[in-house]
């Protein structure tokens, strides 16, 4: 049982590239979200989803796209990037029931964007 | 105005000492509060989980909320060094699918 699993934990991209942040859970949940982390900001809610083929924008969604095809993956992509986009990036999943607010979370992914 | 605010500390206490972490925030409608803890380089794990008022106790943890004056804390007793981490609250609505919002957490350390 390996819970909530991302990859890649670090990256460097240059301003105008792409790439997709992957995220993977193996307890069945229904629920998956995205968060970004910056000092002094908490955690903010990019995207989620309550279920496959569903997805719901957050907070801060601007210059991502989520897509939800199975209800193991919940894949963040990053369609231009941009300096400000360089953050922590962390996924997080729940029951999609009475405990859908209780969240597991990955281990996390850097992103430098230059 | 933030709708959670949170002393970012550093907070640094000895070990065996009394903490106290704090948030306020702004929503009335939030009605499932919680506490995650974040180690270095980690993902937050939840570490207490109340709904409504009250108070709830977990070993060494006691996590209080006073929805009439929009605070929580939570109390940590006999810390000890591995309690050294950011501590998260965090908070939802009405219901269990409305998003969590999240403070800036605060950075302990307990020094042995």
């Amino acid at each position: 049982n390996a819970g909530v699993t991302q990859t890649p934990k670090f990256q460097v991209l240059k301003t105008g590239q792409s790439m997709t942040l992957q995220c993977a859970q193996d307890m069945n949940h229904e629920y998956m979200s995205w968060y970004r982390q910056d000092p002094g900001m908490g955690l903010r809610l990019i995207h989620y989803s309550v279920g496959a083929g569903i997805t719901d924008q957050g907070e801060v969604p601007n210059g991502y796209n989520v897509s939800r095809s199975t209800t193991e993956d919940f894949p963040l992509r990053l369609l231009s990037a941009a300096p400000s986009q360089t953050s922590v990036y962390f996924c997080a999943s729940s029951y999609s029931d009475v405990w859908a607010n209780v969240l597991t979370f990955g281990a996390g992914s850097r992103l430098t964007v230059l | 105005q933030k709708e959670v605010e949170q002393d970012p500390g550093p907070l640094s206490v000895p070990e065996g000492a009394i903490v106290s972490l704090n948030c306020t925030y702004s929503n009335s409608a939030f009605q499932y509060f919680m506490w995650y803890r974040q180690y270095s380089r980690k993902g937050p794990e939840l570490l207490m989980y109340t709904y409504s008022s009250g108070n709830k106790e977990d070993g060494r943890f006691t996590a209080q909320v006073d929805k009439s004056s929009k605070y929580i804390s939570l109390f940590i007793r006999d810390s000890q060094p591995s309690d050294s981490a950011t501590y998260l609250c965090a908070m939802s609505g009405q219901t269990s699918y409305d998003k969590v919002i999240f403070g800036p957490g605060t950075s302990l350390s307990v020094i042995p």
